[in-house]
């Protein structure tokens, strides 16, 4: 499975866009991109995927690259509720996909 | 709709001991996966259970093991408690094994003293 980089942490204000970077250089062609973020003490939550094309849900939109090897995720409106670790995984197909390898993540913190 | 479900959320053992972790996955969902998270990290996965038999294993000692009952929940068991076992153990469920998203409980805090 390919490997991702993140930034370590990242602030935003209450209201602004927070768009959260994802480097996966390595990606092949058949790994879909993951996102997963963890409020303290709960467990991950699921927030969306892609394969290439650009992918918007109630949650948040995920920005592919073209050549696939970065993605972005941006929450569009974020709140204090948001503030949470992000991982971003880049996630096998078929006999490789049963298993999410997770980074250290994105330390998200929303300022009032 | 109730989500992945998890038993107990709090457990305190002592090294040599042995435990069960209980997981009931999202109603409909055939698949549930184990993960170990460490204080600081990301979580680590430790195996996944599809239909009863097990489809993937992380790089886990055979202390841990698993297993998936015909109503789809599982159980996670590890033998012989050491100090590093000390961890957040999370369940996730998906409808299929592959290429669905996983859904998380919110896991099984485990101390060992």
């Amino acid at each position: 499975d390919a490997k991702t980089t993140q930034p370590t942490s990242m602030d935003c204000a209450e209201g602004r866009a927070a768009n959260l970077p994802c480097n996966h250089s390595t990606i092949s062609g058949n790994e879909y991109v993951y996102w997963y973020r963890q409020i303290h003490s709960q467990g991950p939550q699921y927030i969306i995927h892609g394969l290439k094309n650009n992918e918007t849900n109630e949650m948040a939109s995920l920005i592919i690259t073209e050549d696939r090897k970065s993605s972005t995720l941006i929450l569009p409106h974020a709140t204090l509720r948001d503030t949470a670790v992000y991982y971003c995984i880049a996630r096998g197909f078929g006999d490789s996909s049963y298993k999410l390898i997770f980074g250290s993540g994105t330390r998200l913190l929303v300022r009032p | 709709d109730a989500g992945v479900t998890q038993s107990p959320t709090h457990l305190i053992k002592t090294r040599g001991q042995h435990v069960t972790l209980r997981c009931s996955p999202i109603s409909g969902h055939k698949s549930v996966s184990w993960y170990q998270q460490v204080l600081g990290q990301g979580p680590q996965f430790i195996f996944q259970y599809y239909e009863k038999e097990e489809r993937g294993r992380g790089n886990f000692p055979d202390r841990f093991s698993a297993r998936q009952f015909p109503n789809y929940s599982s159980e996670l068991n590890v033998n012989a408690l050491l100090l590093g076992d000390s961890a957040l153990y999370l369940c996730a469920s998906s409808f299929t094994d592959s290429n669905q998203p996983q859904h998380f409980g919110d896991g099984t805090r485990l101390s060992i003293l």
